[in-house]
């Protein structure tokens, strides 16, 4: 069965430096990959997904995620954090069935301090 | 162009109530899901609609649970005899086909919290 693994429940950072937030998939066939956001008392908004065309994806507020099958993970990464991204980001496997039941992870709590 | 919208955005009942729980969906979007999000996990899946038919209702927790989607569009995802353990925020997504993996974003509305006391 599908399953994606965040590796860290919470993820510190300071405003201007890397973000890296990891998942690692398990899937028996070629996955869909997404990471989507979740801002306190807001909607889950989709980051970016990979749907098997070019393994590095780029995302929306210059985040993006490399798919790498060799290591079963979907990073997501961003070069320079900004305040307004502290927020919980989730990685997202579809099921192998013919519609998108997305399979969330328990979510990486990323903070940004000034 | 709204989103998804959720009514109400807060529930609290009593242990052993009804509840109905409402998703207005994108205009347009055939496809409706239902999520439920406990605190701290992620969502899980519910319940996903192809038009007025719930295509797949595998995540249904057990038969107090139900949704309808009787014309294709809103959709009523009801409760009875509510338990505390049915506290959690439920969420509403929509998409344009539900059709083709991974080709189909789903967009979210902004979910209805509930609370069982």
């Amino acid at each position: 069965a599908q399953s994606v693994t965040q590796l860290d429940s919470h993820v510190s950072v300071s405003e201007g430096t890397p973000v890296l937030l990891r998942c690692n998939y398990s899937s028996s066939y070629s996955p869909s990959l997404f990471w989507y956001v979740q801002h306190p008392n807001k909607g889950l908004q989709l980051l970016l997904k990979y749907t098997s065309a070019a393994t590095l994806v780029k995302g929306i507020n210059g985040f993006e995620a490399e798919f790498k099958k060799s290591e079963t993970s979907f990073h997501l990464t961003k070069p320079s954090a900004h305040m307004s991204d502290a927020a919980e980001y989730f990685c997202v496997v579809t099921l192998d069935t013919g519609f998108q039941k997305l399979v969330f992870g328990t979510g990486t709590r990323l903070l940004v301090s000034p | 162009g709204a989103g998804v919208s959720q009514t109400p955005s807060n529930k609290v009942t009593e242990k052993g109530k009804y509840v109905e729980l409402r998703c207005d969906p994108i205009s347009g979007h055939t496809a409706l899901y239902w999520y439920r999000q406990s605190l701290g996990q992620g969502p899980e899946f519910l319940i996903y609609f192809q038009g007025t038919g719930a295509a797949d209702d595998s995540g249904l927790p057990n038969d107090r649970f139900f949704a309808v989607r009787p014309e294709g569009s809103v959709s009523t995802l009801k409760i009875q005899r509510t338990e505390r353990g049915d506290s959690a925020v439920y969420l509403c997504a929509s998409s344009l086909l539900g059709r083709e993996k991974g080709a189909d974003t789903q967009y979210f509305g902004p979910g209805t919290r509930l609370t069982v006391l």
